[in-house]
């Protein structure tokens, strides 16, 4: 029980559908933050919100579209994926410190693959 | 801007051998350091963490110490297992609010009995 859960655990879709990626954490945190790993490259980080607010935007195409309507939970809606989308989705958690200090927690992913 | 360098993989290791993976960073400020363990199938989990220069973190045999002169962060065991098998992550984090992690390309380490 890692205090981060997400669902689903494994998602196949066509790239015209539109599915959602859901993230809950039960750990009091008030930051969230969704990455993306694919295979030989180093995480990258997509959205970050900070007390609901998103505060980080890197340069992530429009058909993610990211939500967080508190604290406990983030979305990551998706609609007209690539192949090039298929990959390992992280959600992690924090409290947001003064300092940089404070670690992120993760969730296992949800196994994303765009047919 | 501010990035971390990790030893290029895959390491493979018989059980028992000294493990070292090596991780020098770029930054301003003072930056907090880390690592973090992906075992398969699953998200990454924290291993240890430095804050300040000259730190030591540890946690189930490893240890890293946080090193300013060198700007390196190095990850060892003394002795590995093959429960150890997993990649490793390096990052760095600073500054206020939302921690803004920077990770390595991480490194697969396997360990064989």
């Amino acid at each position: 029980e890692t205090g981060v859960t997400q669902t689903p655990r494994h998602l196949v879709m066509g790239m015209t559908n539109k599915k959602s990626l859901k993230c809950e954490q039960h750990l009091g945190h008030n930051a969230m933050y969704w990455y993306k790993q694919s295979a030989k490259k180093p995480l990258e980080l997509m959205f970050v919100y900070n007390f609901k607010e998103q505060t980080e935007n890197n340069s992530v195409p429009s058909r993610f579209s990211p939500e967080c309507p508190n604290s406990s939970h983030l979305f990551l809606h998706l609609h007209t994926l690539q192949p090039e989308d298929s990959a390992l989705y992280l959600c992690a958690s924090s409290l947001a410190g003064t300092s940089g200090n404070q670690p992120q927690h993760f969730g296992d992913g949800t196994r994303l693959s765009i047919l | 801007g501010n990035s971390v360098t990790q030893m290029e993989g895959p390491v493979t290791l018989s059980e028992e051998a000294f493990l070292t993976i090596n991780c020098t960073y770029t930054a301003t400020g003072y930056p907090s350091l880390f690592w973090y363990v992906q075992y398969p199938g699953e998200g990454l989990q924290l291993l240890l963490k430095a804050t300040k220069a000259d730190d030591k973190g540890s946690n189930k045999g490893f240890e890293a110490t946080y090193r300013k002169e060198t700007t390196s962060f190095h990850l060892e065991k003394g002795s590995v297992q093959v429960s150890d098998s997993a990649v490793y992550f390096c990052a760095l984090s600073g500054g206020q609010g939302a921690q803004k992690l920077v990770f390595g390309q991480g490194t697969r380490l396997t360990i064989n009995p």
